[in-house]
């Protein structure tokens, strides 16, 4: 069971480019969510997606863009990579359900990516 | 509005200390969940515990517990004779029900536990 799988792990960026940070899961998860972490900031959500095909903004979604055309994939572009933009990139695939002993719910995490732009 | 407040940014011990890392929560929510998460020097994010809102039970997993009250809206971590592999940076974040997935994170404390 591979989890979360973030691609690719390390990148470095000339201002002005563009990429796609890659993340897919295969718990069947309904909920995919794009977090950086800056330092003393914690984690700040980028964008969220409560299933394919719908996705929305979170705190810091400026400069970039997201999709989920299947449950399992959940790509992060960058259209034009700025110096701010350097970061570390987490990607989280997430549940919640509600059981007898009441509701419950997962977070699951990738192993990051660290973006760079020079 | 949600918010996590993690205010030791930096906490410096020696190895057998005992240590207690504050997390204090805000949200309107009824149902909601909290979270502490490890990060080690190597980076990745390491699930410790998740709390529901409507179970107060304090929880102990061997060296760790956690110490849950919802009337001063806390949910502390403690680490008994802290050991050198402990230090990382340590978040405690906060989710709600039915919400997306999305987590509120703190600022994260630095533990460094010296031998």
């Amino acid at each position: 069971n591979a989890g979360v799988t973030q691609t690719p792990k390390f990148q470095v960026l000339k201002t002005g480019q563009s990429m796609t940070l890659q993340c897919a899961q295969d718990m069947n998860h309904e909920y995919m969510s794009w977090y950086r972490q800056d330092p003393g900031m914690g984690l700040r959500l980028i964008h969220y997606s409560v299933g394919a095909g719908i996705t929305d903004q979170g705190e810091v979604p400026n400069g970039y863009n997201v999709s989920r055309s299947t449950t399992e994939d959940f790509p992060l572009r960058l259209l034009s990579a700025a110096p701010s933009q350097t970061s570390v990139y987490f990607c989280a695939s997430s549940y919640s359900i509600h059981r007898s002993t009441g509701p419950r719910t997962e977070a699951f995490f990738g192993q990051g990516t660290r973006l760079t732009v020079v | 509005a949600q918010k996590v407040t993690q205010a030791q940014t930096e906490i410096s011990v020696v190895e057998k200390e005992d240590v207690t890392l504050d997390c204090v929560y805000e949200t309107r929510d009824t149902t909601y969940y909290l979270f502490w998460y490890k990060q080690p020097p190597s980076g990745e994010l390491v699930f410790l515990i998740r709390r529901n809102s409507f179970d107060e039970q304090n929880e102990i997993s061997g060296r760790y517990s956690w110490n849950f009250q919802k009337s001063t809206s806390s949910f502390n971590f403690t680490i008994t004779a802290s050991q050198v592999v402990d230090s990382a940076v340590y978040f405690c974040a906060l989710g709600g029900y039915n919400q997306g997935g999305k987590l509120i994170f703190g600022q994260g404390t630095e533990l460094s536990v010296k031998p």
